[in-house]
């Protein structure tokens, strides 16, 4: 079945305690995305990433870190959380092709986030 | 930067009815899609429209795209009470690598 998992699905933590969201596809997709979703502000991208060792910002990358060392994964780390990083996230991924644009993404089931 | 906007913010109908809801967005784009989300839950995948098409449908989905008002509307025919949830249109930008979420009308249809 083609999907995108996340793990956890749930975390509460302190402020500054690090921690990795992972985000895992079988779809052999390249692009890849995270975004994090607030009350009130919709959905708002984070990073995003083409393909392997290629990524980049989003709209609200402050306080977040990725890596895709490999085309099915690609986790979200958080150094140091702070409160404000309470949230609902998202991992999501898509075919992508140059000149066309993002097609449609898949997106995985949430984490949501608590930071005290 | 948040491109797209959907109007209404909420809308509420009664089952049977049809449900529109409308997306504007400022730039110019290579296609324009139609999400769902369940209370919670990721965001599922409905409709994309190219920036070359003027109509689509799927099932009792009809989306249409005026690129010459930047605005899309997606039409639900013949509601149901599984039809609950909110909405988002995003759009993928000519040139660019992401795609731009709105922030959704939540539909309510009751039974």
């Amino acid at each position: 079945e083609a999907q995108v998992t996340q793990n956890p699905r749930y975390l509460i933590t302190v402020t500054g305690k690090k921690l990795t969201v992972t985000c895992s596809q079988n779809m052999n997709h390249e692009y890849m995305s995270w975004y994090r979703q607030d009350p009130g502000l919709g959905l708002r991208q984070i990073y995003y990433s083409m393909n392997v060792e290629v990524t980049d910002k989003g709209d609200v990358p402050e306080g977040y870190k990725v890596s895709r060392k490999e085309k099915r994964n690609f986790p979200l780390i958080l150094e140091s959380p702070s409160p404000n990083q309470t949230s609902l996230y998202f991992c999501a991924s898509s075919l992508y092709a140059p000149g066309t644009g993002v097609y449609e993404q898949y997106f995985g089931p949430g984490t949501r986030l608590t930071v005290t | 930067s948040q491109q797209g906007e959907e109007d209404p913010q909420a809308l509420s109908i009664q089952e049977g009815e049809n449900a529109t809801m409308n997306c504007s967005y400022k730039t110019s784009i290579n296609n324009l899609q139609w999400y769902r989300q369940n209370s919670g839950r990721g965001l599922v995948h409905l409709i994309l429209i190219r920036s070359n098409e003027r109509e689509k449908h799927s099932g009792r989905l009809r989306v249409t795209l005026d690129t010459s008002k930047k605005s899309s509307s997606l039409l639900i025919t013949a509601s149901r009470a599984a039809d609950t949830a909110s909405y988002f249109c995003a759009t993928a930008g000519a040139g660019s690598y992401q795609l731009t979420f709105g922030k959704g009308t939540k539909l309510s249809v009751i039974p």
